[in-house]
C-alpha cells in the first residue's frame, strides 16, 4: 500500500446530508492535497495544505470545507453537495514543496450525491 | 498556459507491442514531469519522472522521451503485458506552490 488511507471508501448522501471524509498519510510527509477525479477529465485540485496551513484554494465552493488538525490528518467535511458533486475524491501526500511532483495517492472514496 | 494535453484517450495494443502515450504543455517553467499510472479502485501511483534538461529516462520498460524545443513528451511501454492495463496521466509540476497540472489521461488496454 501506498501509506496513504481514506474512510469511508464509497458514501451515498442526499443533498441535505452533512458528511465528512477521512485522509491519514503514515509517510511523514509535510503536504498534503485533496483532489476530485471525474471520469475522461483531469484530476483538479481542491486544496492544497502544507505544515497544516493551507496553500491553495482553487475557488472550491463552500460546501466543500477541508480541515488539517496536523500534518497526518485531513478532513473534507461535506454540505448541501449537488449531483454534479458525485465523483472520486482523492487524498495525496508529499514530501516536500519541490517534490509536489511526487504525490502518494490514497484509494479515494467514490462519493455518490442523490 | 496551464494546461498540459495529453492523447490518445484510449489505446488498445497487443501484447509485446509497444505503448505511446504523448503530452504536450506550453509554460516553459514546469520543473518535472511524472507520469502516473492508476488500476481500478486504486489512487495514482507514481510510475516514472523526468525532468526538462534531460531528453530520456528510462526505469525498466518504461522511458520518457522528451522534447523541450517542440514542448512536448511521451512515455512508451515496450513489451506490453496486460497487467500494464491501466490508466495513464501525465503531469507537470510547478515546483514550489505544489501544485501539478494533469493531463486528461489515457485508457490502456494490452490484449493478449
Amino acid at each position: 500500500e501506498t501509506g496513504v488511507t481514506q474512510t469511508p471508501r464509497h458514501l451515498v448522501m442526499g443533498m441535505t446530508n452533512k458528511k465528512s471524509l477521512k485522509c491519514e498519510q503514515h509517510l511523514g510527509h509535510n503536504a498534503m492535497y485533496w483532489y476530485k477525479q471525474s471520469a475522461k477529465k483531469p484530476l483538479e485540485l481542491m486544496f492544497v495544505y502544507n505544515f497544516k496551513e493551507q496553500t491553495e484554494n482553487n475557488s472550491v465552493p463552500s460546501r466543500f470545507s477541508p480541515e488539517c488538525p496536523n500534518s497526518s490528518h485531513l478532513f473534507l467535511h461535506l454540505h448541501t453537495l449537488q449531483p454534479e458533486d458525485s465523483a472520486l475524491y482523492l487524498c495525496a501526500s508529499s514530501q516536500e514543496p519541490d517534490r509536489a511532483y511526487e504525490q502518494y495517492f490514497g484509494p479515494g472514496t467514490r462519493l455518490t450525491v442523490t | 498556459q496551464q494546461q498540459v494535453k495529453q492523447s490518445p484517450q484510449s489505446l488498445i495494443v497487443q501484447k509485446g507491442g509497444i505503448s505511446i502515450i504523448n503530452c504536450a504543455y506550453e509554460n516553459t517553467a514546469f520543473d518535472y514531469f511524472p507520469w502516473y499510472q492508476q488500476f481500478p479502485g486504486k489512487g495514482p501511483a507514481l510510475l516514472i519522472a523526468i525532468r526538462p534538461d534531460v531528453s530520456e529516462k528510462k526505469e525498466g520498460r518504461f522511458t520518457i522521451s522528451f522534447n523541450k524545443s517542440a514542448k512536448q513528451f511521451s512515455l512508451h511501454i515496450m513489451d506490453s503485458q496486460p497487467g500494464d492495463s491501466a490508466t495513464y496521466f501525465c503531469a507537470a509540476s510547478l515546483g514550489s506552490n505544489y501544485q501539478l497540472i494533469w493531463g486528461a489521461g489515457t485508457k490502456l488496454i494490452i490484449k493478449p
